[in-house]
């Protein structure tokens, strides 16, 4: 096992333009966080799953944004109509305890 | 709800000199503490954690950090760096009843020059 991996690492979008981020995480990891960076600013918590149950969406997490993990394995996060504020580094996390959070190397949107 | 203030965002040090990355968090439950290095053009890895026990934890690669709950701080310090410890450090914290997500500070660039 690599670890976490997220597609793509890099995405150009013109504004108004949906995009979607895959993360797969460590096998049997039943958590998985999504968080967001920005640019001279710590990773911000975006939404959390157990299994494929999202149990918790942060403020960040406009209507824009969704997200999912059919049968608890890899994740999907979707943001439609991407505005320049969304240009960020996205970051996906997995753990098995609650302990420790493993993550990927990020999805670095850009909205032009 | 609980903060981390890391109150140096850069710190430059030379060679073989010790160092102290600063953290300080806010909370109104028991936290558990994390350190996390980002070098460049790659993810976070965990440097170190505090869960319980022993206030003082330690890396692999020399660091340590102590908890000091009077202080609320949870300070990483290396006696002596190596140029390879040019990353990024972010310092987070988790609690219970927050499915222990992570709250991230900004963030401290050590670099370290010859």
């Amino acid at each position: 096992d690599t670890g976490v991996s997220q597609d793509p690492r890099h995405k150009i979008t013109k504004r108004g333009q949906n995009v979607t981020f895959r993360c797969d995480p460590i096998s049997e990891h039943n958590r998985l966080y999504w968080y967001r960076q920005t640019l001279g600013q710590g990773p911000e918590f975006l939404t959390y799953f157990q299994n494929e149950a999202q149990l918790e969406k942060s403020r960040l997490l406009s209507d824009r944004f969704s997200a999912e993990r059919p049968k608890g394995s890899f994740s999907t996060l979707e943001i439609q109509r991407t505005e320049q504020g969304d240009s960020a580094m996205y970051l996906c996390a997995s753990s098995l305890s609650i302990y420790e959070q493993y993550f990927g190397p990020g999805t670095r949107l850009t909205v032009t | 709800a609980q903060s981390v203030t890391q109150l140096d965002s850069q710190v430059p040090v030379f060679e073989e000199a010790p160092v102290e990355l600063r953290c300080n968090y806010s909370s109104s439950v028991s936290v558990y503490l994390f350190w996390y290095v980002q070098y460049p053009n790659q993810g976070l890895q965990l440097l170190l954690k505090y869960l319980s026990g022993s206030t003082l934890v330690e890396s692999i690669n020399g660091f340590e950090a102590e908890f000091n709950k009077s202080q609320t701080s949870f300070h990483l310090r290396k006696p002596s760096v190596h140029i390879s410890d040019t990353a990024e450090y972010f310092c987070a914290v988790s609690v219970e009843g927050s499915n222990y997500k992570l709250t991230f500070g900004k963030g401290t660039l050590l670099t370290v020059n010859p």
